[in-house]
């Protein structure tokens, strides 16, 4: 049985450094084929995908969040951590990790945490 | 502005069948096999209902269904029933960046 769950601040100041951790169970990111991405959602809008780590330490990133955006794993722990740099209210949304299937496919998901960002 | 276009809302009564499109380009929708679409009920987490444009996980009821026509896919659910009633969103992969989801669709079951 595959679980995520997501971890971290649910409430950051304007600038600052964002990281949430992912804490996953059901499979192993040392799997070839396996990815875990990161998915956010401003409330009331669209999904928004920001990036994936592959089980070869391979990364893509949302072109227009890469300058801000690094994922890294830690494959002992099973976990994968989100970093966003330089927050801004507009980033306040509810950030979610996902099993990533196939080329574009995220097969389960965790609850996600909704992230605040305000002075 | 997403990059993946659906339209804000659909509706049907039970029993009918609805389509929600999703219009990409070639570079996405229309240039690969990777298109995938999920439900989400408020306050959940979304849930994989389709992929590979027409695949359906285990679990999934058959009355969805997907398919693509150029740079076009379509959700059908058939047998419109009441737990339906959600907010769906298509993805694909995109040559350009990677993965793109679209704007989402709220369907509301008359």
């Amino acid at each position: 049985q595959i679980t995520l769950k997501e971890s971290g601040p649910t409430l950051v100041r304007p600038t600052q450094t964002l990281t949430l951790t992912c804490s996953f169970s059901g499979f192993s990111l040392n799997s070839r084929g396996v990815g875990v991405g990161w998915i956010r959602q401003p409330p009331v809008k669209a999904l928004e995908w920001l990036g994936t780590i592959y089980w070869d330490d391979d990364k893509r990133y949302s072109p227009s969040l890469k300058n801000r955006l690094t994922i890294t794993k830690d494959t002992s722990k099973n976990q994968v951590v989100l970093i966003m740099t330089n927050m801004d209210p507009v980033d306040t949304a509810t950030y979610y990790c996902a099993h990533r299937v196939g080329l574009a496919v995220f097969d389960h998901w965790g609850q996600g945490i909704l992230v605040s960002v305000s002075s | 502005q997403s990059a993946l276009t659906q339209p804000a809302s659909v509706s049907g009564s039970p029993g009918q069948s609805i389509t929600i499109s999703c219009t990409g380009t070639s570079s996405d929708v229309g240039g690969w096999n990777h298109v995938s679409w999920y439900q989400q009920r408020p306050g959940e987490a979304p849930k994989l209902m389709i992929y590979e444009v027409s695949d359906r996980p285990s679990g999934v009821s058959s009355r969805f269904s997907g398919s693509t026509s150029g740079n076009t896919a379509s959700l059908t659910i058939s047998g419109l029933q009441a737990e339906d009633e959600a907010d769906y969103y298509c993805s694909s992969y995109s040559s350009a960046t990677t993965l793109v989801f679209g704007g989402g669709t709220k369907l509301t079951v008359l």
